[in-house]
């Protein structure tokens, strides 16, 4: 059974701080790597998608890296701002139903 | 805009009642997933449809029945509710067949079981 683990749970930076969000899982067979963002009381919004042949995706001040062989993620944010306070899940793709085994998450807040 | 409408969107029931929970797409996306949200425990999986009529179990399916009669509508059916069942339910489909497109989710239903 694929076990997907976020640490640290919740993170506080300051403004312009640059952020590291680790996810490791323990099978690394996987389809595919999916980052997402969820504001307090909504749904998920997709961020970045790697698959498994890619070692990392980029969007604007976010990049995503994959090592398959050690089963780890990182997703890196440059210069964080108050807007990037939510909380962040990893998810993976164990087959080729695309169903999600996803982490509990890093609540990240961004001091003005 | 992936099109993903859920309804209700909040319910409060009680014990032992029927509960069904909808989720309609505007595509006709193959992949759709039902997933509950609880503290801790991240996001689970608890059935999904890989088309009309084809519906399988996930890691959480026990007390859950689902139906797809039509590629726009996934139903989560709770056939007598019980508090454990008191959670956010997320449905979300997978805009692609080969696992290169991110599943888009739902907005989300808060369902309370007294």
């Amino acid at each position: 059974k694929q076990e997907v683990t976020q640490i640290p749970a919740a993170l506080s930076v300051p403004e312009g701080e640059n952020l590291v969000l680790n996810c490791s899982f323990t099978d690394s067979a996987i389809y595919n790597l999916q980052w997402f963002r969820q504001d307090p009381g909504k749904g998920l919004t997709s961020l970045l998608l790697i698959q498994s042949s890619q070692r990392e995706q980029t969007s604007g001040r976010l990049n995503a890296s994959l090592d398959k062989s050690s089963g780890r993620s990182t997703l890196y944010i440059a210069a964080s701002q108050p807007g990037d306070s939510a909380t962040y899940l990893c998810a993976v793709s164990p087959d080729n139903d695309y169903k999600l085994s996803f982490g509990a998450g890093t609540t990240v807040t961004v001091r003005a | 805009d992936a099109g993903i409408t859920q309804s209700p969107r909040h319910k409060v029931t009680e014990t032992g009642t029927p509960v069904t929970l909808r989720c309609h797409q505007t595509e006709n996306h193959r992949y759709m997933y039902w997933y509950r949200q609880d503290p801790g425990h991240g996001l689970r999986l608890i059935h999904y449809s890989y088309g009309v009529k084809d519906t399988d179990k996930g890691e959480v399916s026990d007390g859950y029945s689902v139906s797809r009669s039509k590629t726009e509508d996934f139903l989560l059916t709770l056939e007598s509710a019980t508090s454990s069942q008191t959670s956010v339910y997320f449905c979300a489909i997978s805009e692609s067949e080969e696992g290169n497109q991110p599943q888009h989710f739902g907005d989300g239903t808060r369902l309370s079981i007294l």
